[in-house]
């Protein structure tokens, strides 16, 4: 199996909005609207923040946003902070009972 | 709320037998959810290790279910993770969690992590 493909960096200003990409394909991303998302920051385990694509758990602020096309997922972080930056990682479900990983992204808060 | 704590060897030998526990508080892992493992090699990116669920049936990544065992202990409501063969490739912080993980990839808790070294 494949990781899904993330680009390896991003950054924006506080106050903007910033987009993360999470592609994978038709067996994965797009086959299926279970993509999850996790913001980690370092040396602090992963932290849920979006699933099934567009769903916030409690207690994520709603700047946090997802959505998905094709094979493509997205997750946007509109109005950054800066306590925002950090690395971000996708997930989905693969099929047969299997669950694959993005392989991150780092946001930083210029 | 659920919390979960890894423990066991922080120092394992190429070709050993890697095996860890993770201890539950907050909920009772035959109530329901899945309940796994995920490592980070350092400096890289995560990987699913597998996930038991309540009524023991498990689910392993394809790449490492030859030598893998995850499984619970409900008396102690804690679970583990067995991985034979190490190689320095498996070096990594090791990460229990928990959610609706099949199908949804939604892991939801997650333990501060342990980090494993392969030495001899």
């Amino acid at each position: 199996q494949s990781a899904l493909t993330q680009p390896p960096s991003a950054s924006g200003s506080p106050g903007q909005s910033i987009t993360i990409s999470c592609t994978g394909t038709s067996s994965d991303v797009g086959g299926y609207n279970y993509v999850s998302w996790f913001q980690q920051h370092p040396g602090k385990a992963p932290k849920l923040m979006i699933y099934e694509v567009s769903k916030r758990p409690s207690g994520v602020p709603d700047r946090f946003s997802g959505s998905k096309s094709g094979n493509t997922a997205s997750l946007t972080v509109s109005g950054l902070q800066a306590e925002d930056e950090g690395d971000y990682y996708c997930s989905s479900y693969a099929g047969s009972n299997n669950v694959v990983f993005g392989g991150g992204t780092k946001l930083t808060v210029v | 709320q659920v919390q979960l704590q890894e423990s066991g060897p922080g120092l394992v030998k190429p070709s050993e037998t890697l095996s860890l526990t993770c201890s539950v508080s907050g909920y009772s892992i035959s109530s329901g959810l899945y309940w796994g493992w995920i490592r980070q090699p350092p400096g890289k990116g995560l990987e699913w290790i597998g996930s038991v669920y309540r009524s023991g049936s498990t689910y392993y990544n394809p790449s490492l279910k030859s030598r893998v065992i995850v499984s619970l202990d409900t008396s102690r409501n804690q679970f583990s993770l067995k991985l034979t063969s190490v190689t320095a490739a498996d070096m990594a912080v090791y990460y229990c969690a928990s959610g609706i993980v099949i199908p949804t990839s939604r892991f939801d808790y997650w333990g501060q992590g342990i980090l494993v070294t392969v030495s001899s």
